[in-house]
């Protein structure tokens, strides 16, 4: 069965670059159909999506982080990554990755998620 | 963004009660409306799709129904267990970018 797991720092200087890799095993990264999301959720707080790659190399990005945001894919490893710029005190979440089929499916494999702080 | 609103943002109920949270967006999402389940330092776990289809492996006294106006959409614990008391959260998957309600959550009474 697929698997995803979140890795990168924890913690991470304001005005500095947020960086995260997201591992898939048990699948193809580059199977058919799925989209690979990022998702963020704040302390104590509700959801937010952040962005999408999709296995065809198609991206989207919220417009709430648009400007600030990449979502990249190596499938040679197997993995996909965020990179979040100039980041600030409210961006420090719990960040998940997880997969989608696709708009009707609903998203059905997260990973454990890994907590991000943005502190000096 | 289409907005989702969940009510109640709390509830208290009994083990073997039934449970009905209601999810609304701000304009007609087909039923592209999906529920999760997330326990205290867990991630979230995917219940419903599309509405009404039960995920795989997912018990049967979990269900969603939507209203037919695209907007309403609910989620119904049939008999409570003791491992259903977690945030549920609803996310419309219709448009870009995809949004999930605040959430509710599950007391024990």
């Amino acid at each position: 069965q697929v698997q995803l797991q979140e890795s990168g720092p924890g913690l991470v200087k304001p005005s500095q670059t947020l960086s995260l890799t997201c591992t898939v095993s048990g699948d193809s990264i580059s199977s058919g159909g799925y989209y690979w999301s990022w998702i963020r959720q704040h302390p104590g707080k509700g959801l937010e999506w952040i962005g999408y790659i999709y296995y065809s190399g198609d991206i989207y990005y919220n417009p709430s982080v648009k400007s600030r945001v990449s979502i990249s894919v190596d499938t040679s490893k197997s993995q996909f990554s965020l990179r979040l710029s100039s980041v600030t005190a409210a961006d420090t979440a719990v960040y998940y990755c997880a997969r989608t089929l696709g708009p009707g499916n609903g998203i059905d494999v997260w990973g454990q998620g890994t907590t991000v702080t943005v502190s000096s | 963004d289409i907005q989702m609103t969940q009510s109640p943002s709390s509830l208290s109920a009994s083990v073997g009660g039934r449970v009905t949270i209601t999810c609304r967006a701000s304009q007609s999402i087909n039923n592209y409306l999906n529920w999760y389940q997330q326990r205290p330092g867990k991630a979230p776990k995917l219940l419903i799709y599309a509405a009404t289809s039960l995920q795989s492996g997912v018990p049967s006294r979990f269900s969603g129904s939507g209203s037919g106006s695209g907007t309403d959409f609910t989620l119904t614990i049939s008999s409570l267990q003791a491992e259903d008391f977690a945030n549920y959260y609803c996310q419309q998957s219709y448009t870009t970018p995809w949004t999930f309600g605040q959430g509710t959550k599950v007391q024990i009474k």
